[in-house]
């Protein structure tokens, strides 16, 4: 069965800095998609990132962007220039291919931003 | 369009109760899921529609749990006989037919007493 590990609970970092949320993932597929979803505090959860996995560039959204690690199925996601609404629950998914629905979530990373 | 609304976004029931959550999916999307997740943990899987047809349910989803889509736009999902262990945030979510990622909604937190 498919894994999800964020092995960082929590996570703090300055504004205006950069943090990298760590994520490693099980699977003996070869097509599948990985996201990172952002849920802030009593709000709905958002996309923030998505990687094909049969893509080598990392994938990159203004501040955000990934290293994807095939080999190592490891998925970090990079926060460039910390901003305070950047502190949020930080949800590292994954989804095999399209014709399996089901995305699977790792436990979360809470993220802090000090002012 | 305003996106996943969920409704009611908080119900409070004593152990023992039936509870039904709606979902309204983002418009033309075939796929509808239903998530759990409880304090500092991730969305858990229960299940997922495409259209009308349930195609999937997690085994998270015992027999006192039971989820509709009727005629392929919104869902509902039932709690019957409530436990205090239900008690968490049920997310709905929906995506396009094309596309890999899900959208969602805010969630309904359920509190059993």
């Amino acid at each position: 069965a498919q894994t999800v590990t964020q092995s960082q609970p929590e996570m703090s970092v300055q504004e205006a800095e950069t943090v990298t949320l760590s994520c490693t993932y099980d699977t003996s597929e070869s097509d599948y998609y990985l996201f990172w979803y952002k849920q802030p505090p009593s709000r709905q959860m958002i996309l923030v990132i998505r990687q094909e996995a049969y893509k080598q560039q990392n994938a990159t959204e203004n501040r955000f962007s990934v290293n994807f690690q095939k080999a190592a199925k490891s998925f970090s996601l990079k926060i460039s220039d910390s901003q305070l609404g950047d502190a949020a629950m930080y949800f590292c998914a994954y989804r095999r291919g399209l014709l399996d629905d089901k995305i699977i979530f790792g436990k979360g990373t809470r993220l802090h931003i000090l002012p | 369009d305003t996106g996943v609304s969920q409704d009611p976004r908080h119900k409070i029931t004593k152990r023992g109760q039936n509870v039904t959550f709606r979902c309204d999916p983002i418009s033309e999307h075939n796929r509808l899921y239903w998530y759990r997740q409880t304090l500092g943990q991730g969305p858990e899987f229960l299940t997922y529609f495409q259209n009308e047809a349930q195609l999937e349910k997690s085994r998270l989803l015992s027999d006192r749990f039971s989820a509709e889509r009727p005629k392929g736009s919104f869902s509902t999902l039932e709690i019957q006989r409530t436990e205090q262990g239900d008690s968490a945030m049920y997310l709905c979510a929906s995506s396009p037919q094309i596309h890999t990622e899900a959208f969602f909604g805010q969630g309904t937190r359920l509190t059993v007493v």
